[in-house]
């Protein structure tokens, strides 16, 4: 059974940093791996789609790696907003099945 | 600017009581997911259609809950009778997913329903 982590929980950081958010899964069969943004009262929102063949993805200061043999993924926000506090999440859709697994996602606070 | 649209946003009912939500896709996707958010379990999928046939519903409770896609803009999830359990937010999203052997693309959500039963 997939099962998807991240770590950490959560994160606070000053404005100006840049940061590194974790995730792992443990089958690498995967099709795709893709990052989302979930701001509260919120749905979410897609940030990058990484396919399994691909090694990384970038939209902006946004950079999203996939290293599906170890089972990493790591999303990196460079130059760190206040706007970029949400909660992140990775899922990961599995091979033989359209669904995306989820992890439980890190809640972002950037402290101006 | 093409969205996954889903009513109602917010309902409290009683307990006992039908609670429906609708969904409709982005047009022209093929794929159609139902997932439950709750803080203990985060997102859990319920049910998926593809092409308005359903092919996964096994994460959802079979004795109360219900999905189905009447046509191609509108899907639905029913809970007769609802728990105070089942409060959650229902998120509705759709993708355009190419035959089993491909990677896929982007999968679309909508703002979800919260749902509370008291």
């Amino acid at each position: 059974k997939q099962e998807v982590t991240q770590i950490p929980a959560a994160l606070s950081v000053p404005e100006g940093e840049n940061l590194v958010l974790n995730c792992s899964f443990t089958d690498s069969a995967i099709y795709n791996l893709q990052w989302f943004r979930q701001d509260p009262g919120k749905g979410l929102t897609s940030l990058l789609l990484i396919q399994s063949s691909q090694r990384e993805q970038t939209s902006g200061r946004l950079n999203a790696s996939l290293d599906k043999s170890s089972g990493r993924s790591t999303l990196y926000i460079a130059a760190s907003q206040p706007g970029d506090s949400a909660t992140y999440l990775c899922a990961v859709r599995i091979q033989g099945a359209q669904k995306l697994v989820f992890g439980q996602g890190t809640r972002l606070t950037i402290n101006p | 600017d093409a969205r996954v649209t889903q009513t109602p946003r917010h309902k409290v009912t009683e307990m006992g009581q039908e609670v429906t939500m609708r969904c409709q896709p982005i047009l022209g996707h093929n794929t159609v997911f139902w997932y439950r958010q709750t803080m203990m379990q985060g997102l859990e999928l319920l049910a998926y259609f593809r092409n308005r046939a359903p092919l996964d519903d096994s994460g959802m409770p079979k004795d109360r809950f219900s999905a189905e896609m009447p046509d191609a803009t509108l899907a639905t999830l029913k809970i007769q009778p609802s728990e105070p359990r089942d409060s959650a937010v229902y998120f509705c999203a759709s993708g355009l997913v190419l035959g089993s052997l491909s990677s896929g693309n982007t999968i679309y959500f909508g703002e979800g329903s919260w749902l509370t039963v008291v």
